[in-house]
């Protein structure tokens, strides 16, 4: 099955900082979601993104499709940022669709 | 609010419990699943509906049974669970399988 790696595993920032996070997946994907899990385990959508960039306010993100990878970027951070980023990688066709996860990016946004 | 929506938000079990989770969706969405998190793990596909049909067992446990009475609610029977079956358990719920799927707040269980 379809292998989906994120980097870095931890990320700690101070207030203000722009950070980086990346996604790759070992094969083609039909579709790419980025979620933010808050502290009590809500995954919140943040970006559907099958190709492309899209931004919404302060995020954005980027999927190159044929080299298997997305970014999300995050700039001017805040405090009510942390928390763990997941990326997941829609795979499979024929009705054996499966959103893959990756294990997260864990964000620490200090004062 | 994602639109979906899960009770109970915790539960602690014994192991010869019987107890159900429960999701709902108010997105008129056909497709249903139910996750698993546990600590160090990414997420684990366990079930998956489409159109009230079971499409998918990702290799899970007897002691774990789905029942999906219509498109909008999901079911999680849970009877003679392990310790290590505590985890963070999520729904979510997509147009159809290969779209935008958005998840419950979880139930949180923990199996004494």
């Amino acid at each position: 099955g379809i292998q989906v790696e994120q980097s870095p595993p931890d990320l700690i920032l101070q207030e203000g900082a722009n950070s980086t996070l990346r996604c790759n997946f070992s094969d083609s994907v039909n579709n790419l979601q980025w979620f933010h899990q808050n502290p009590w385990g809500q995954l919140i959508n943040l970006f559907y993104i099958p190709s492309g960039t899209k931004q919404n306010g302060r995020l954005s993100a980027t999927t190159v499709a044929t080299e298997r990878y997305s970014l999300l970027y995050i700039s001017s951070s805040q405090t009510t940022d942390s928390g763990v980023y997941f990326c997941a990688a829609q795979w499979g066709q024929g009705g054996s669709e499966k959103l893959v996860f990756g294990k997260g990016t864990k964000l620490t946004v200090n004062p | 609010e994602t639109g979906v929506t899960q009770t109970p938000r915790h539960l602690v079990m014994g192991m010869t419990n019987k107890k159900s989770l429960k999701c709902e969706q108010h997105l008129g969405h056909n497709a249903m699943y139910w996750y698993k998190q546990s600590a160090k793990k990414p997420l684990e596909l366990m079930f998956v509906y489409n159109f009230k049909e079971q499409t998918e067992n990702n290799s899970v446990p007897s002691r774990f049974s789905p029942e999906c009475p219509n498109s909008s609610h999901l079911f999680l029977h849970l009877h003679t669970l392990q310790p290590e079956d505590s985890a963070l358990y999520l729904c979510a719920s997509s147009q159809a399988r290969n779209t935008e799927a958005f998840f419950g707040q979880g139930t949180r269980l923990t199996v004494v």
